[in-house]
């Protein structure tokens, strides 16, 4: 079944724990993405990629960091969450030139105390 | 940077009323996306267009791309209890061969049975 996985679905950390957050697509899509959604604000952009070892900053990348070492996985890193990054996370991925066709994971709802 | 401004907000609709929402930008878009977030779940796409004057129906929805190429419309016929959900609209702003999405704020609808 093609789909975006994402783990760990729901997590609470304390402020300045690192934490990662996984993705994974079994799509061979080029294009992978994070948002995250939070009440009011829809979805924002974090980072992008446009394919392996290509990153490039969203409209929101203060605090993150991705990478992109293979094409399946784009991880989500958070090197010293603060309490501002409680939010729902999602990933998506598509196929680069058919700019709209993104399909997302099930979503991650980060906690930070 | 650019912003998507929907409206409504929210709706509550009698099941069997038609729907419509629309979303604005101060900037050209060259494409337009319609996504619907199931409570719960990620974005899934509804509908995309790619041209000015566009009018493309995908079952009971039906969604236009403004003529200014600066809003776009969804309109969505006899609403059924599977309705609920909140619609976004989105598009894509390309920087130097790389692209990143632009989401509006959401419209959350309610259908009462």
């Amino acid at each position: 079944e093609a789909q975006v996985t994402q783990n760990p679905r729901y997590l609470i950390t304390v402020t300045g724990k690192k934490l990662t957050v996984t993705c994974s697509q079994n799509m061979n899509h080029e294009y992978m993405s994070w948002y995250r959604q939070d009440p009011g604000l829809g979805l924002r952009q974090i980072y992008y990629s446009m394919n392996v070892e290509v990153t490039d900053k969203g409209d929101v990348p203060e605090g993150y960091k991705v990478s992109r070492k293979e094409k399946r996985n784009f991880p989500l890193i958070l090197e010293s969450p603060s309490p501002n990054q409680t939010s729902l996370y999602f990933c998506a991925s598509s196929l680069v030139g058919v700019e709209g066709t993104q399909y997302f994971g099930p979503g991650t709802r980060l906690l930070v105390l | 940077g650019q912003q998507l401004n929907q409206s409504p907000q929210s709706m509550f609709i009698q099941e069997g009323e038609d729907v419509s929402m629309n979303c604005t930008s101060s900037s050209i878009f060259n494409t337009w996306l319609w996504y619907k977030q199931d409570p719960g779940e990620g974005p899934v796409l509804l509908i995309a267009l790619y041209k000015a004057g566009e009018l493309t129906s995908n079952g009971r929805l039906t969604a236009q791309f403004g003529i200014t190429r600066k809003d776009s419309f969804l309109n969505i016929s006899a609403s059924i209890p599977s309705d609920v959900g909140i619609y976004f609209c989105a598009g894509p702003t390309t920087t130097s061969g790389t692209y990143k999405y632009i989401f509006g704020t959401g419209t959350r609808l309610k259908v009462l049975a």
